[in-house]
């Protein structure tokens, strides 16, 4: 699976759009771009997923770029309660590997008021 | 609402003692994930099941078991050959094999030794 990186840290003004980039350079055709979140001391919250076309749901919006080496997570409103980590993760999710998650460093968002 | 429980959310072992850590879905999900995550650390895979009565090892399945009797169910046992336990244990599970759809996670249980 390709390996990702991302910016350790960000910030964001409550209520304006955060905007999170991934580079992902080295990825194949089958593989697809997943964004996880996660909370100090809680479980990882899929946020979204896409393969080659931009991706919104009522979370974020996954706009992948055409020749797909990065993409960048838009949560269109940030608010106090996005402050988290937040993991860009490449995956052939039907490879051998049946779908195993490694997460990377991530990014650090924090949102202030 | 459907989702994935793990139980406890904190767990002591003391020296020697195998523990369980408990895991359900009810999201009909047919393969479950078992991860550990330390401090600073991304996700090892432990353990995975594709279906009922079928699992394969991760990537640090060394001193730890586990069973899937029911899909719903997908229990970690922490053995005493397990000499580094300390850590966040996640449990996931998504639907059908082989497939882009995405795993989703419990909240975790904490493990701590005494």
């Amino acid at each position: 699976d390709a390996k990702t990186t991302q910016p350790p840290s960000m910030d964001c003004a409550e209520g304006r759009a955060a905007n999170l980039p991934c580079n992902h350079s080295t990825i194949s055709g089958n593989e697809y771009v997943y964004w996880y979140r996660q909370i100090h001391s809680q479980g990882p919250q899929y946020i979204i997923h896409g393969l080659k076309n931009n991706e919104t749901n009522e979370m974020a919006s996954l706009i992948i770029t055409e020749d797909r080496k990065s993409s960048t997570l838009i949560l269109p409103h940030a608010t106090l309660r996005d402050t988290a980590v937040y993991y860009c993760i490449v995956l052939n999710a039907g490879g051998t590997s049946y779908g195993k998650l490694t997460f990377g460093q991530g990014t650090i968002l924090t949102v202030h008021p | 609402d459907g989702g994935i429980t793990q139980s406890p959310k904190y767990l002591f072992r003391k020296e020697g003692q195998n523990v369980t850590l408990s895991c359900e879905q009810n999201l009909n999900h047919d393969a479950m994930y078992w991860y550990r995550q330390d401090p600073g650390q991304g996700l090892r895979l432990i353990y995975y099941s594709q279906i009922v009565n079928d699992f394969q090892k991760g990537d640090i399945a060394e001193g730890y078991s586990v069973s899937r009797e029911k899909k719903e169910s997908f229990p970690l046992t922490v053995t005493s050959a397990q000499k580094n336990p300390t850590a966040f244990y996640l449990c996931a599970s998504k639907s059908g094999g082989p497939s882009n759809q995405p795993q989703h996670f419990g909240d975790g249980t904490r493990l701590s030794i005494l």
